[in-house]
C-alpha cells in the first residue's frame, strides 16, 4: 500500500499570498496518477488536479500541480478567501487500495 | 449533467447492517464504475472499494473485506454499499463517487452529497 504524507498539517496564510502544499509518497506513484482535492466543511471533496498537473474542468488557473515519482506539490498562486479549506492528495496508480493523504488545513492568518 | 444522489442519514445499533444507495443520472450508468469513500468525524478520506457497473467486478479495501458488499442495479442506475457487523468506528459520512474512466484507479470528478451513518447503542 502506498502511504501519502502531506505537509504541513496546517498552513496559515493571508489572502493574496502564495500557498505551497506537499504530498510525499512512500513509493513511486505510477504514471503520475496523483490527484488533489479541496474540501470545505459539510461538502464533498472537489477534484482540482489529476495526473499530477492537469487542472480539472472549471478550476481556476491559480491552482497548479507539479511533481513526479514520490514528491508532489499543489501551489495556489494567489489565495482568494474561498480557497481556505482542507486539501487532500490521492494516488490512484496502485489499486487497490487507492490511498489519500491525511490532509492539509489551509487557514486564514 | 452527472449527478449522484445518496440515501439519507442512518442511525444504527452496533452489530447491525446498513445499506446506502447512490442513484446516478446524466450519463450511461454501465459505462463507469462507482467508488465508495468514507470520512469519520474530523478525519480524512478512506477508500472503501469500487464496483464496475458494466461487469459487476469489485475491488475492496483489505481492511473492510468480508464486511462490505458493493452492488448495482442497472435497471434503476443505482449503486449500493452495505456494511455488516457495524462498530462505533464505522460512524462516518459515506460518499459514492465516479471517475472519468471505468477503473478502480481514477480521480473522482463527481461525488454524491454524502450519507451520515452513526453507530451507537
Amino acid at each position: 500500500e502506498i502511504v501519502l504524507t502531506q505537509s504541513p498539517g496546517t498552513l496559515s496564510l493571508s489572502p493574496g499570498e502564495r500557498a505551497t502544499l506537499s504530498c510525499r509518497a512512500s513509493q513511486s506513484v505510477s504514471s503520475s496518477y496523483l490527484a488533489w482535492y479541496q474540501q470545505k466543511p459539510g461538502q464533498a471533496p472537489r477534484v482540482l488536479i489529476y495526473g499530477a498537473s492537469s487542472r480539472a474542468t472549471g478550476i481556476p488557473d491559480r491552482f497548479s500541480g507539479s511533481g513526479s515519482g514520490t514528491d508532489f506539490t499543489l501551489t495556489i498562486s494567489r489565495l482568494e478567501p474561498e480557497d481556505f479549506a482542507v486539501y487532500y492528495c490521492q494516488q490512484y496508480g496502485s489499486s487497490p487500495p487507492i490511498t489519500f493523504g491525511q490532509g492539509t488545513r489551509l487557514e486564514i492568518k | 449533467q452527472v449527478q449522484l444522489v445518496q440515501s439519507g442519514t442512518e442511525v444504527m445499533k452496533p452489530g447491525a447492517s446498513v445499506k446506502v444507495s447512490c442513484k446516478a443520472s446524466g450519463y450511461t450508468f454501465t459505462t463507469y464504475g462507482i467508488t465508495w469513500v468514507r470520512q469519520a468525524p474530523g478525519q480524512g478520506l478512506e477508500w472503501m472499494g469500487w464496483i464496475s457497473a458494466y461487469s459487476g467486478n469489485t475491488k475492496y479495501a483489505q481492511k473492510l473485506q468480508g464486511r462490505v458488499t458493493l452492488t448495482t442495479d442497472t435497471s434503476t442506475s443505482t449503486a449500493y454499499m452495505e456494511v455488516r457487523s457495524l462498530i462505533s468506528d464505522d460512524t462516518a459520512v459515506y460518499y459514492c463517487a465516479r471517475g472519468a474512466r471505468d477503473s478502480a484507479g481514477s480521480a473522482y470528478w463527481w461525488w454524491g452529497q454524502g450519507t451520515l451513518v452513526t453507530v451507537s447503542s
